[in-house]
């Protein structure tokens, strides 16, 4: 079956931008995951959604940050006033009470911020 | 706090041989362990996991891993290794309270002929 897609593959942007990333879950996952992975910094979580509700956002780095999930699927990160400390690849994950815990991940967003 | 950690920056094996790559953890309560790999310019790809039961738990593509509760420690292994082995592996523990996944920072594993 299908699993997670991210969009787009690849972002380049300026500093001082918007930018928004995109994350499908599969389908019937109830628990949808955002991780960002840069050289410096490794895995980090982000934000964690249960449904449409965001039990867990202790990851967002700055107010910049902000993610919101809608009808329990699709989720959009958004990064506002974007930095070049944000360049990194934004990784999304789901998964279900079917999954016994397993997240399983995206291709991801790689996002360049000159 | 929970952590992970993976002791090995890169380890270097050949073909056919066995291969090991460590991970170590610290975690409140009953640990919930994972191995995902990474192969370039892709997302992270689940191996396996162990959640409870036996101690040695085998995955995909021929991979395992023992947990060790009084070592805490939940070492990857292959019997054989292949060259298409080599990729970027993550050892991870699930946080007992919102289910996000803490990461050690990653092994190379670097597989010659």
């Amino acid at each position: 079956g299908a699993g997670v897609s991210q969009s787009p593959s690849n972002k380049v942007t300026e500093k001082g931008k918007d930018v928004e990333l995109r994350c499908d879950p599969i389908s019937g996952h109830t628990a949808l995951y955002w991780y960002r992975q840069s050289l410096g910094q490794g895995l980090e979580f982000l934000i964690y959604f249960q449904g449409n509700s965001a039990p867990d956002k202790s990851g967002l780095p700055s107010d910049r940050f902000s993610a919101e999930r809608t009808g329990g699927s699709v989720s959009t990160l958004t990064i506002q006033r974007t930095q070049q400390e944000d360049s990194a690849v934004y990784l999304c994950a789901s998964s279900s009470l079917m999954t016994r815990e397993t997240q399983y991940f995206g291709p991801g967003t790689r996002l360049l911020v000159l | 706090a929970q952590s992970v950690a993976q002791p090995e920056d890169q380890v270097n094996v050949a073909e056919g041989n066995p291969l090991t790559v460590k991970c170590t953890y610290s975690v409140s309560g009953n640990p919930y362990l994972f191995w995902y790999v990474q192969y370039p310019n892709r997302g992270l790809q689940f191996l396996l996991k162990y959640i409870t039961g036996d101690n040695l738990v085998k995955g995909s593509y021929g991979f395992e891993a023992e947990f060790n509760k009084s070592q805490t420690s939940f070492h990857l292994k292959k019997p054989s290794a292949l060259v298409s082995d080599s990729a970027l592996y993550f050892c991870a523990v699930k946080s007992s309270n919102t289910g996000k996944l803490i990461f050690g920072q990653g092994t190379t594993l670097q597989v010659k002929p």
